[in-house]
């Protein structure tokens, strides 16, 4: 699976957008990107995935780059309760024996301030 | 509907002794699998399971095992437990092909003294 950068930390003020940001510029064609969050000592939290075209769920905006060498998840009206280490993951669909793998690396620290 | 459960939540055992963590999936889902959580190693894999197989496994020692029944429920069983072996250990399940995510339950928490 392709590897994932994303920064160590960030903040960001209560009400307004978050906008995370990953790289993953090893991508394949067939790798989709997602994102989870965890909360402390709770397990991770799915929040949404895509492979090429923007997605969009109740939780999250999902914005992937042309090339798909990046994509930013934003929160579009962050809470204080959004405070959490959030997971870029990128996965190959290939189904069969590596699915159940997700490689994560150390994520980014979101801190949200009232 | 139900997410993942998993039971117990906390446990403490000693060096040495034996134990069994139990996952039960999301309704519909067949493939479960496993992480163990340290503040030093992150997030790692131990195994996955689809429909009763094996399908993955990580880079364990033989002392971590696993299993699945035909409900999908799953165990995992760390023997001979040591000191490195405190961790949050995850369960995940999901539908298991295509593009369906992983859906994770909240953890049990072992400590090993």
């Amino acid at each position: 699976d392709a590897k994932t950068t994303q920064p160590p930390s960030m903040d960001c003020a209560e009400g307004r957008a978050a906008n995370l940001p990953c790289n993953h510029s090893t991508i394949s064609g067939n790798e989709y990107v997602y994102w989870y969050r965890q909360i402390h000592s709770q397990g991770p939290q799915y929040i949404i995935h895509g492979l090429k075209n923007n997605e969009t769920n109740e939780m999250a905006s999902l914005i992937i780059t042309e090339d798909r060498k990046s994509s930013t998840l934003i929160l579009p009206h962050a809470t204080l309760r959004d405070t959490a280490v959030y997971y870029c993951i990128v996965r190959l669909d290939a189904g069969g024996t590596s699915y159940g793998k997700l490689t994560f690396g150390q994520g980014t620290i979101l801190t949200v301030h009232p | 509907k139900a997410g993942v459960t998993q039971t117990p939540r906390y446990l403490i055992k000693t060096r040495g002794q034996q134990v069994t963590l139990s996952c039960s999936p999301i309704s519909g889902h067949r493939s479960v699998s496993w992480y163990q959580q340290t503040p030093g190693q992150g997030l790692q894999f131990l195994f996955e399971y689809f429909s009763e197989t094996q399908r993955n496994k990580g880079n364990f020692p033989g002392r971590f095992s696993g299993r699945q029944f035909s409900n999908s429920r799953s165990e995992m069983n760390v023997s001979t437990l040591e000191l490195g072996d405190s961790a949050l250990y995850l369960c995940a399940s999901s539908f298991g092909q295509g593009s369906s995510p992983l859906h994770f339950g909240n953890g049990t928490r072992l400590t090993v003294t």
